[in-house]
């Protein structure tokens, strides 16, 4: 069965940079979800997509934005990158008003 | 503020032995209970799910306990096997949908 899809699976990035995470749904699902997830620590809310419009919004600094394109893929845009935002980034999407949500394998993105 | 509270924070089961894992929450308004399974450096999955219309569901070795009253509910694997050492989260979700979680219990299971 076809899983979300997360890009890449790894990144470094230098302080101040910037990166882009993408994430590709598993399909006929049309709601994303952004986590961060630091060391040791239970994944953390950051933004959520439905029908391409935001639908909710958690801990998510200024410096990151993300949306939703017509093909349900997401992205999710970092700036000004901190040492603080190295973390594993995880997207998960669930099927239209479903409770359930599938997590993709992440993103480890290191700040240096 | 935890708005989802997990214990205990680390567990140590022998193998075939049971594995308890309890979660409590004050919101209730949450309507969806799942339990995630994390490996390291992958991403959470889910392993089985309850509604709060619900006491106990049973999947195969899991087991969610649901109290409703006390705003409490619980994840029992039994006969526990080393491959289960894991993380493992509970979550709520409520009208937005998105994921309330624990803060993650480390299970190890010794063979």
């Amino acid at each position: 069965a076809a899983g979300v899809i997360q890009s890449p699976r790894h990144l470094i990035k230098e302080k101040r940079e910037t990166a882009t995470l993408k994430c590709y749904p598993i399909p006929r699902h049309d709601t994303v979800y952004w986590y961060q997830q630091g060391p040791g620590q239970d994944p953390q809310f950051l933004i959520s997509f439905y029908e391409k419009m935001q639908s909710d919004k958690g801990s998510i600094p200024d410096r990151f934005s993300a949306q939703q394109f017509s093909d349900y893929h997401s992205e999710l845009n970092m700036s000004s990158l901190e040492l603080g935002d190295s973390a594993l980034y995880f997207c998960a999407s669930s099927r239209p008003r479903g409770y359930e949500q599938f997590f993709g394998p992440g993103t480890r993105l290191t700040v240096l | 503020q935890q708005q989802v509270k997990q214990s205990p924070q680390s567990l140590i089961v022998q193998k075939g032995g049971i594995s308890i894992i309890n979660c409590a929450y004050e919101n209730t308004a949450f309507d969806y209970f799942p339990w995630y399974q994390q490996f390291p450096g992958k991403g959470p999955a889910l392993l089985i799910a309850i509604r709060p219309d619900v006491s106990e569901k049973k999947e195969g070795r899991f087991t969610i306990s649901f109290n409703k009253s006390a705003k409490q509910f619980s994840l029992h694997i039994m006969d526990s096997q080393p491959g289960d050492s894991a993380t493992y989260f509970c979550a709520a979700i409520s009208g937005t949908y998105k994921y309330i979680f624990g803060t993650g219990t480390r299970l190890k299971v010794l063979a």
